[in-house]
């Protein structure tokens, strides 16, 4: 059991540039999400999935899309990346309704934006 | 609205008893939850409170009272390991989770 994975670990982008960030999971979890954690921020929620193929917004959803075509995959996508989108992305996933069920998360992703 | 609000530091030293507390205000409450974040590292689930009480596990014990919309996570027999961020979380709006900003644990020997 790898748990939840993510591709790529680090990132260095220039202003403009697309990338899409992958996160897989093999726990068979319904709920996926994308939070992005910047200093003193806390954790901020992008996107979530309670499902294949379904999509919400989160609280920081601008500037980014996400798709969920298999349940085990999750993407998030910058289409035209901006220094204020320079953070570390988590991806988590949970059996249930990850306000009460365990959230599991991935090792992160470090974006760096010029 | 919906906020949370812990201490931003606390510092303790190894052997000793630290606690880290937890105000929140949500429209409705089903559980507060603790996650534990070492520097570098992905965010871990250590707790889940749903009822009032404490909840003990090994050296870590979370308790809540939801009439007044506290709760509290006790770490006991502090090791230098516990050094980490500990953020607590409660449901938001469609079931997603509200986070706190964490709170910076420093153990010193």
């Amino acid at each position: 059991n790898a748990g939840v994975t993510q591709t790529p670990k680090f990132r260095v982008l220039k202003t403009g540039q697309s990338m899409t960030l992958l996160c897989a999971q093999d726990m068979n979890h319904e709920y996926m999400y994308w939070y992005r954690q910047d200093p003193g921020m806390g954790l901020r929620l992008i996107h979530y999935s309670v499902g294949e193929g379904t999509t919400a917004k989160g609280e920081v959803p601008d500037g980014y899309n996400v798709s969920r075509l298999k349940k085990q995959n999750f993407l998030l996508g910058l289409e035209s990346a901006a220094p204020s989108q320079t953070s570390v992305y988590f991806c988590a996933s949970s059996y249930g309704a990850g306000d009460t069920d365990t959230q599991y998360f991935g090792p992160g992703t470090r974006l760096t934006v010029l | 609205g919906q906020s949370l609000e812990q201490p931003s530091e606390v510092t303790a030293v190894e052997g000793a008893i630290v606690q880290i507390n937890c105000t929140y205000q949500t429209s409705g409450f089903y559980g507060l939850s603790w996650y534990q974040q070492h520097d570098g590292g992905a965010p871990t689930f250590l707790s889940y409170n749903a009822l009032d009480g404490l909840e003990e596990t090994g050296r870590f014990s979370s308790f809540l009272s939801r009439s007044d919309s506290y709760g509290y996570l006790l770490l006991q027999e502090l090791q230098m390991k516990d050094s980490a961020s500990y953020f607590c979380a409660v449901p938001g709006n469609n079931r997603k989770l509200i986070w706190g900003l964490g709170t910076s644990l420093a153990v010193n020997p």
